[in-house]
């Protein structure tokens, strides 16, 4: 199954400042996925990120607050911007392959 | 769309004992489904998942889940819990629409071992 790295593992921002995450995978992928985890909750779709098109979004998130980038098949960017308290979570990337979902490791940002 | 319910938030067993996770679904047709481990601090670990087929799954850390149509249920079992379960634990199924084949969550269960 597909291997992604995904960095920064975690970071401490400013309020109103924006924080890039990048997700490379080692094989080339159609579809990226990029989730939400707040504080003790479960896992929420962001948006789904297809080479070439824009990135598709679900309810409650929009590209202004969570530009995405996909250059290519295997690789894909997340910036989540004008950072408030509320966006300390963590943020997953994801792919699907034959076998299921590979996700990465995520990252813990803290929005001080 | 499809989606999942975890009814148990919270979970205490005592190590040794056996384990049982409920997870309900909500689709019409076979639907693929996971169960996915989080320890703190950590990622997402792949337990198994039901495509189709057998409806009794075997996966790895000794865990099985077993898929009942007539339930719409895809519980996780364990027969005998270690302290290192302690952990999260998420049921997901796939979500098939235009935007793509994505996985939808349930909340969560969150497990704790007594020793």
């Amino acid at each position: 199954s597909a291997v992604i790295s995904q960095k920064p593992s975690r970071d401490i921002c400013q309020r109103g400042t924006s924080l890039t995450i990048q997700c490379q995978v080692d094989s080339q992928v159609t579809m990226m996925f990029w989730y939400r985890q707040q504080p003790g909750q479960s896992l929420t779709l962001i948006a789904t990120a297809n080479q070439g098109s824009e990135a598709t979004y679900e309810s409650g998130f929009v590209i202004d607050k969570f530009p995405i980038s996909r250059p290519n098949l295997t690789f894909s960017t997340l910036t989540v911007s004008n950072l408030s308290p509320e966006d300390s979570s963590i943020y997953l990337c994801s792919v699907g392959t034959g076998n299921g979902y590979t996700f990465g490791s995520g990252t813990r940002l803290t929005v001080v | 769309a499809q989606s999942v319910t975890q009814p148990d938030i919270h979970i205490t067993v005592s190590e040794g004992a056996s384990l049982e996770l409920r997870c309900n679904y909500s689709y019409g047709a076979t639907p693929y489904l996971f169960w996915y481990v989080q320890s703190p601090g950590q990622g997402l670990q792949l337990l198994l998942k039901y495509f189709s087929g057998d409806t009794l799954v075997q996966g790895i850390k000794g865990f099985e889940a077993e898929f009942k149509r007539s339930q719409s249920s895809f519980n996780l079992r364990k027969p005998s819990v270690h302290w290192s379960d302690a952990a999260e634990y998420f049921c997901a199924v796939v979500n098939f629409n235009n935007a793509g084949n994505m996985l939808t969550f349930g909340g969560g269960t969150r497990l704790m071992v007594k020793p």
